[in-house]
């Protein structure tokens, strides 16, 4: 089985340059999820997605910070204009959703993509 | 207050003893508990998962859940180098729509030979 699928593993940009970063969430799965990890502010969620539709973006850090799901087996985070703060690893994120029981089921990642904005 | 809290660590632990993690949150209406583990320059991945108060095993892991004292914490007997690594705790915080997790800040371990 596949797991998440990320592209590109490394992006070097320079600052106002536009940044598309690409996520293939585990078939089958519903729910999708965007993380930054960075040194001073650990792993935090950005958006995540049920069932292709955005139910929390509260983490976005602005609006230079977009996020799509047009199908079930794609997802992009797009940063326009980008700018060095934005420099992270950025990781998806995807999971069956709930199990059957109704608890929060466990989220596979991605191996997530090194962004570097100069 | 964080949501979730963990030691940044690190923590030494020689090889075979037992390195203990704790963590605590701060919704006590969590239902589900992860824990992860990263190493340098790789992704999280899934260690154990409990739902449940007490402990549950899972090879030379423990995972031990207190809702009542909101902590989990996670044993790890007979340590190898191998498992050198950042351990992150993960609680799933009531209120959030759908299936939202919130992670700890992680407690990186390090085993000595």
């Amino acid at each position: 089985d596949a797991g998440v699928i990320q592209s590109p593993r490394h992006e070097v940009t320079e600052m106002g340059q536009e940044v598309t970063l690409r996520c293939k969430p585990i078939s089958g799965h519903n729910s999708l999820f965007w993380y930054r990890q960075t040194m001073m502010r650990g792993l935090e969620l950005l958006i995540y997605f049920n069932n292709n539709v955005p139910i929390d973006d509260s983490g976005m850090p602005e609006d230079r910070f977009s996020a799509k799901m047009p199908n079930a087996s794609f997802s992009t985070l797009k940063i326009q204009p980008s700018e060095p703060r934005d420099s992270a690893v950025y990781f998806c994120a995807s999971s069956p959703g709930r199990d059957r029981r109704g608890n929060t089921d466990t989220q596979y990642f991605g191996p997530g993509t090194r962004l570097t904005v100069l | 207050q964080k949501e979730v809290e963990q030691n940044s660590g690190p923590l030494s632990v020689p090889e075979g003893a037992i390195a203990s993690l704790n963590c605590t949150y701060s919704d006590r209406g969590s239902q589900s508990f992860f824990w992860y583990r990263q190493y340098s320059g790789k992704s999280p991945e899934l260690i154990m998962f409990i739902y449940s108060n007490g402990d549950k095993e899972d090879g030379r892991f423990t995972a031990q859940l207190n809702k009542a004292s909101q902590y989990v914490s996670l044993l790890i007997r007979d340590s190898q180098p191998s498992d050198s690594a950042t351990y992150l705790c993960a609680v799933n915080i009531l209120g959030a729509a759908g299936n939202k997790l919130t992670f700890g800040g992680g407690t990186r371990v390090l085993v000595k030979p």
